[in-house]
């Protein structure tokens, strides 16, 4: 157990709608990652928040959005899905941010159909 | 482009043998690297790192060797056990401008390891 959550488990959905994920990261750490793993991609970088700011973009979509709040929990925002979408939505934690090891949550499958 | 690299999507050792698994890298601006075990349907388990300003770390039965110059590094487990069968991805991250601090994985290789 790494300590990282995350809410739901699982995400079954149709095209067009809009869907929150949730994480709350190990006590104690101020950063929060988002990845992607899809099957034909492996494990992309989304999005970083630390201590309540957004640090680094990848390859997030436009139709997708994060935020880190003062309890230090971070939701993403995806809307407008597409069958595409359809993935492993990984978060990860670490203490500052800055070049340190990533602890990384379970883990929400979600399926747009 | 693919900037972690993890040519051997699979690889089959018998119990108590070596384990070696592959890792070759680009950006040479990478000066942290880490290795990740993951089981179905559950997140990636932090397993060993390595600093660039090292060349090897052991932690138990897992070796981590970094070869710089090669932009090379590899996972050594002695001896393998059948519970370590899994994907194992390697992760490296650096000053990339924009990204500092992301994770960049390779595509990850199965292990098997057969009692």
């Amino acid at each position: 157990d790494s300590g990282v959550t995350q809410t739901p488990k699982h995400l079954i959905t149709a095209t067009g709608q809009r869907v929150t994920l949730r994480c709350s990261p190990r006590s104690g750490d101020l950063s929060v990652y988002w990845y992607q793993q899809s099957l034909d991609q492996g494990l992309q970088f989304l999005i970083q928040y630390y201590n309540g700011e957004e640090r680094a973009k990848g390859n997030i979509l436009e139709r997708f959005s994060a935020q880190q709040f003062p309890d230090l929990h971070s939701e993403l925002n995806l809307s407008s899905l597409e069958l595409g979408d359809s993935a492993l939505y990984f978060c990860a934690s670490s203490v500052s941010g800055s070049g340190e090891t990533q602890y990384f949550g379970p883990g929400t499958r979600l399926l747009v159909l | 482009d693919q900037q972690v690299k993890q040519n051997s999507p699979s690889l089959s050792v018998q119990e108590g043998r070596i384990s070696i698994l592959n890792c070759d890298y680009t950006n040479s601006m990478f000066d942290y690297f880490l290795w990740y075990k993951k089981y179905p349907a559950e997140g990636p388990t932090f397993l060993i790192s390595i600093s660039s300003i090292k060349d090897k770390n052991e932690d138990g039965r897992f070796t981590v060797f970094l070869n710089k110059s090669a932009k090379h590094l590899s996972l050594h487990i002695v001896p393998s056990q059948p519970g370590d069968s899994a994907v194992y991805f390697c992760a490296a991250m650096g000053n990339s401008g924009g990204s500092n601090y992301k994770l960049t994985f390779g595509k990850g290789t199965l292990l098997t390891v057969n009692p």
